[in-house]
Parts: C-alpha cells; sequence; structure tokens
C-alpha cells in the first residue's frame, strides 16, 4: 500500500504571499490531519478534516485553512505569509479517526519544508 | 503550561544500553497515548499505543503509563545506532483525532 504523499517536499515562499500543500492520504484512510512542527514548539495541531468535513481545529490564526475533496486528499492553504510561519507541515491519515484504538493509527507524510523570506 | 511535556535532550548512549524516554502531562482526560520515532528528514512513524495505565511491550520497546503522576515512559532495550532518532510522545482523549505532542527528544546511539 502506498503511504502518505505529500507536495511540494520544499518551498521558498516571500512574507505577505500565500501557499497552498496538498496531501494525498494512504487508500481508504478518511481522516486527514495537518500538523506544523518547528524546532522551539514540536508538532502543533491544525486541523483535521473527515469525509470532507473539519472536525477539529488547533488554536491557529485564519491565514490558515484546509479543505478535503471527496477523494479524501486535502489541500492547506496559508495566506499572508510571515516569517514564523517557516517550519515543516505534516499530514497525517488515519482510517476513521473514532472510537476504536486501531484507529488512532496516524500515518505521517514525509512534510513539506517551507521557508518564508 | 504546555499541554504535554517531554525533555528535548539531546541524549546519547552506547549501543546496548537501556534508554528511558518520559512525557509529563496535565490534561487527566488523556486516555490514548502513542510513541512515535522521527528519523531526520522524515515524518514520525507510530511505534507503539497504549490505552489508560499499564504497560505494552513490543520487542525491544516498552512502553508504560501511569495516569496517576500523569507520566509515560518508552523504554529500549538493547539500544541500537538504527534507533538514533528523535522520539515523540502523543495523546489524546477518547473523541475525535486531535493529538498533542511532546516536543520531541533526540537520541543519539554510539556504536
Amino acid at each position: 500500500k502506498a503511504g502518505v504523499t505529500q507536495t511540494p517536499r520544499y518551498l521558498i515562499k516571500t512574507r505577505g504571499q500565500q501557499v497552498t500543500l496538498s496531501c494525498s492520504p494512504i487508500s481508504g484512510h478518511r481522516s486527514v490531519s495537518w500538523y506544523q512542527q518547528t524546532p522551539g514548539q514540536g508538532l502543533q495541531f491544525l486541523f483535521e478534516y473527515f469525509s470532507e468535513t473539519q472536525r477539529n481545529k488547533g488554536n491557529f490564526p485564519g491565514r490558515f485553512s484546509g479543505r478535503q475533496f471527496s477523494n479524501s486528499r486535502s489541500e492547506m492553504n496559508v495566506s499572508t505569509l510571515e516569517l514564523g510561519d517557516s517550519a515543516l507541515y505534516l499530514c497525517a491519515s488515519s482510517s476513521t479517526g473514532g472510537r476504536v484504538l486501531t484507529s488512532y493509527e496516524q500515518y505521517f507524510g514525509p512534510g513539506t519544508r517551507l521557508t518564508v523570506t | 503550561q504546555k499541554e504535554v511535556e517531554q525533555d528535548p535532550g539531546p541524549l546519547s548512549v552506547p549501543e546496548g544500553a537501556i534508554v528511558s524516554l518520559n512525557c509529563t502531562y496535565s490534561n487527566s482526560a488523556f486516555q490514548y497515548f502513542m510513541w512515535y520515532r522521527q528519523y531526520s528528514r522524515k515524518g514520525p512513524e507510530l511505534l507503539m499505543y497504549t490505552y489508560s495505565s499499564g504497560n505494552k511491550e513490543d520487542g525491544r520497546f516498552t512502553a508504560q503509563v501511569d495516569k496517576s503522576s500523569k507520566y509515560i515512559s518508552l523504554f529500549i532495550r538493547d539500544s541500537q545506532p538504527s534507533d538514533s532518532a528523535t522520539y515523540l510522545c502523543a495523546m489524546s482523549e477518547s473523541t475525535g483525532n486531535q493529538f498533542y505532542f511532546g516536543t520531541g527528544t533526540s537520541l543519539t546511539v554510539i556504536p
């Protein structure tokens, strides 16, 4: 089974620009979560989508948004980029994200390294 | 106060040593506890998960959860150079899929 794929792997943008990152989950997985990883803060939860609906949202400003398509692929968008948005953006997929323990197994992609100059 | 606290290290041990990695947390509602391993330039990969308190063993890895102390541990026996990575703990409540992660502990196993 193919793993989680993220594109692009590396991105350099300028302050004020916007960026769109893409994530393709493991086939059959319906839940996609997005995280921001920085050395100081570690992994911070951005949001989770399940069956095209945002189910959970972390504590990030409205500049960070996402969506999920009917094939479970997800995109995340950051508008008006700031220097502090430089980070590794990871997406993770899981089968249902429900109460069954095994559904808590999240599989991460390799991430998109975003650098804002 | 962060939901999950984890000593960032770095931790350096000789090959064959027993490694102990720990996290503390503040939210008593956490019931699911996970450990991830992250190699450089890769995404995290799930190592082990446990529900509620107790121990779980998988090969050289043992996960322990002490909910009364809000403390979880990962032990690595007979550590190998290939275990060199950053180890992240993660936790979640009983519903939904929001995980709270520690900042990770960097481990180097010296041959």
